[in-house]
């Protein structure tokens, strides 16, 4: 299995695009989280998906925030305006169930200037 | 509001010696605690878990210890070597209809030098 695959590795763009990243979760798992690294708040849950519905997306900022799950092999998170504040690593990670099976994807450096 | 919280940023150790990474928690509603390890450019993978029914669990050179009444884990690492060098992410996760959902605390940056 190839793991949690999320696209692009980099993304480097100007405050006030929009910003889509994306997350294959690893098949069979029914489990889709959204994490953000950052330096002053390290790893911060932002939304989880189980069977593709949303169940917990308090951890998520701002409107500006959004995340879908269409289907079982793939999730995005979208920022739309991104503001500078939004630079972090962003993680996704999968799992079967329970909170010993996540399996992270090698996330995506985002930059916003 | 952090949930769970690594007061130390950072750790530096000789190698052969033992590591220890300290992680305080507020919810007494957390029955369960991981330990993640993240190398730079790479996601964070588990690398031990304690249920909160026990005090200890070992797995090789790394153990778990868990102070229910403290609400205090710590991770053990004998003997250290350079490989462990890492940033180590203390974890937690209710019961219940929130089982699936682990809280991170802000992570602990180890540095084994040989």
């Amino acid at each position: 299995d190839a793991g949690v695959i999320q696209s692009p590795r980099h993304e480097v763009t100007e405050m006030g695009q929009e910003v889509t990243l994306r997350c294959k979760p690893i098949s069979g798992h029914d489990y889709l989280f959204w994490y953000r690294q950052t330096m002053m708040r390290g790893l911060e849950l932002l939304i989880y998906f189980n069977n593709n519905v949303p169940i917990d997306d308090s951890g998520m900022p701002e409107d500006r925030f959004s995340a879908k799950m269409p289907n079982a092999s793939f999730s995005t998170l979208k920022i739309q305006p991104s503001e500078p504040r939004d630079s972090a690593v962003y993680f996704c990670a999968s799992s079967l169930s329970g909170p010993y099976g996540y399996t992270f994807g090698s996330g995506t450096r985002l930059t916003v200037v | 509001d952090q949930q769970v919280k690594q007061n130390s940023p950072s750790l530096s150790v000789q190698e052969g010696r033992i590591s220890i990474l300290n992680c305080d928690y507020t919810n007494s509603m957390f029955d369960y605690f991981l330990w993640y390890k993240k190398y730079p450019a790479e996601g964070p993978t588990f690398l031990i878990s304690i249920s909160s029914i026990k005090d200890k669990n070992e797995d090789g050179r790394f153990t778990v210890f868990l102070n229910k009444s403290a609400k205090h884990l710590s991770l053990h690492i004998v003997p250290s070597q350079p490989g462990d060098s890492a940033v180590y992410f203390c974890a937690a996760s209710e019961g219940g209809t929130s089982y699936d959902k682990v809280i991170f605390g802000p992570g602990t940056s180890l540095s084994v030098i040989p």
